[in-house]
């Protein structure tokens, strides 16, 4: 097992393209979170997943902003009409179901919306 | 709703130092607490979880606590290192939140040679 993996590491686009980002879970992890991270702040909950279903989003997620996590396994996260508000790292963590369980994360994805 | 605050924002130490992290939390009604080490451009590494039964735990160099009565937990760094630089975030999980891990605003630690 590798870890939690997040595709693409880095992602420059211009001002309202559309962007994708991927995440792979740890295999046994039926729990995913998305988190948005700007410089020198600490991580913002966007959304999280158990197994397919998406529990909560947070109201930092637009409607531009759509997460998926078909069959409980990867995940994606679009942000349609990019804004340069939107550049920062996007972050991806999973769990094992449960209360007292740990969260493991990605190496995130470096949006630069330009 | 749960708020996490770390002060200071940043700090520099001499190596070979003792250091202490503050991590502060208003809801005292948590399931556990966990500590990151954050290198720049990077993601999160895990380095310590406490659950809400727990008073410390130990990895190595490092020690946390946590009050839940008094809202803090602290992260013990003994001996530093200036590999241990970097950024150090704290992230609570709480009952009346769900899942999430909502995280504090992070402690850059400088150890200098």
């Amino acid at each position: 097992d590798t870890g939690v993996s997040q595709d693409p590491r880095h992602k420059i686009t211009k001002r309202g393209q559309n962007v994708t980002f991927r995440c792979d879970p740890i295999s046994e992890h039926n729990r995913l979170y998305w988190y948005r991270q700007t410089l020198g702040q600490g991580p913002e909950f966007l959304t999280y997943f158990q197994n397919e279903a998406q529990l909560e989003k947070s109201r930092l997620l637009s409607d531009r902003f759509s997460a998926e996590r078909p069959k409980g396994s990867f995940s994606t996260l679009e942000i349609q009409r990019t804004e340069q508000g939107d550049s920062a790292m996007y972050l991806c963590a999973s769990s094992p179901q449960g209360a007292f369980t740990e969260a493991f994360f990605g190496q995130g994805t470096r949006l630069t919306v330009v | 709703k749960q708020e996490v605050t770390q002060i200071p924002a940043a700090l520099s130490v001499p190596e070979g130092e003792n250091l202490v992290l503050n991590c502060s939390f208003t809801d005292s009604a948590i399931y556990n607490l966990q500590w990151f080490r954050q290198d720049p451009g990077k993601g999160l590494t895990s380095l310590l979880l406490i659950q809400s039964s727990q008073r410390e735990q130990t990895s190595g160099r490092l020690n946390a606590s946590l009050d839940k009565s008094s809202g803090r937990s602290t992260l013990y760094i003994a001996a530093s290192q200036p590999g241990d630089s970097a950024t150090y975030l704290c992230a609570a999980t709480s009952y009346n939140q769900g899942g999430k891990l909502i995280f504090g605003q992070g402690t850059e630690l400088s150890v200098k040679p």
